[in-house]
């Protein structure tokens, strides 16, 4: 019972090529985020949607963009790729109605390999 | 600007031993406290989620405490199996409600040999 889907697993683009990656929930939560995981290193969240109003964090690149045409989807766009940018991405949910903190839900990711 | 430790980076044990994972962070006004499991390759788990007006949370053979003053949480796992190898990650967070920022440690990897 797969509740928060990321596509596809594994995303190989080259150097400077727009990607989007996608993830899609069934839990019907009002807060989507976006991490960004390189190798042996922690999380770190890039943005978030709380309902339809996007969050960005201060150091999150330019090159980093995100939509979310409903409250079932949200995509990350990243217009120009750079090696840097090599990363496992990962998607997460949580619901946020006045019944205080619920803990994240996170999807199974997405490596992006840079060419 | 909080940051989080995890201590020790790696640990390898043989099945059946009881052990303690460690997790630090500098600032200690935070709302809540969580552990994940990350398999390889995988997303995250949420194992556990303390708030900060609590001492500790269990579930089955996990028990995490947090001493929010001394900016620390300990994850203990009973009686280790193999299928507990995987990364524990714990994170920190100073949303009241609702939006949580996350801040993450960079985890200890844990392998469990029959």
């Amino acid at each position: 019972d797969a509740m928060v889907i990321q596509n596809p697993r594994y995303q190989v683009t080259q150097f400077g090529k727009p990607v989007t990656l996608s993830c899609s929930q069934t839990l019907n939560h009002n807060v989507m985020y976006w991490y960004q995981q390189k190798s042996s290193q922690a999380p770190k969240l890039l943005f978030h949607y709380y309902d339809k109003d996007f969050n960005n964090e201060a150091d999150t690149p330019d090159n980093f963009q995100s939509r979310r045409p409903n409250t079932s989807f949200c995509f990350l766009d990243i217009r120009s790729p750079g090696l840097g940018d090599a990363a496992m991405y990962l998607c997460a949910t949580s619901r946020a109605r006045g019944v205080g903190v619920q803990p994240q839900h996170f999807g199974d990711g997405t490596r992006l390999s840079i060419l | 600007k909080q940051e989080v430790t995890q201590i020790p980076a790696a640990l390898s044990v043989p099945e059946g031993e009881n052990l303690v994972l460690n997790c630090s962070f500098t600032d200690s006004a935070i709302y809540n406290l969580q552990w994940f499991r990350q398999d390889p390759g995988k997303g995250l788990t949420s194992l556990l989620l303390i708030q900060s007006s609590q001492r500790e949370q269990t579930s089955g053979r996990l028990n995490a405490s947090l001493d929010k003053s001394s900016g620390r949480s300990t994850l203990y796992i009973a009686a280790s199996q193999p299928g507990d190898s995987a990364t524990y990650l714990c994170a920190v967070s100073r949303g009241e409600t609702g939006f949580q920022k996350l801040v993450f440690g960079t985890g200890t990897r844990l392998l469990v040999s029959p």
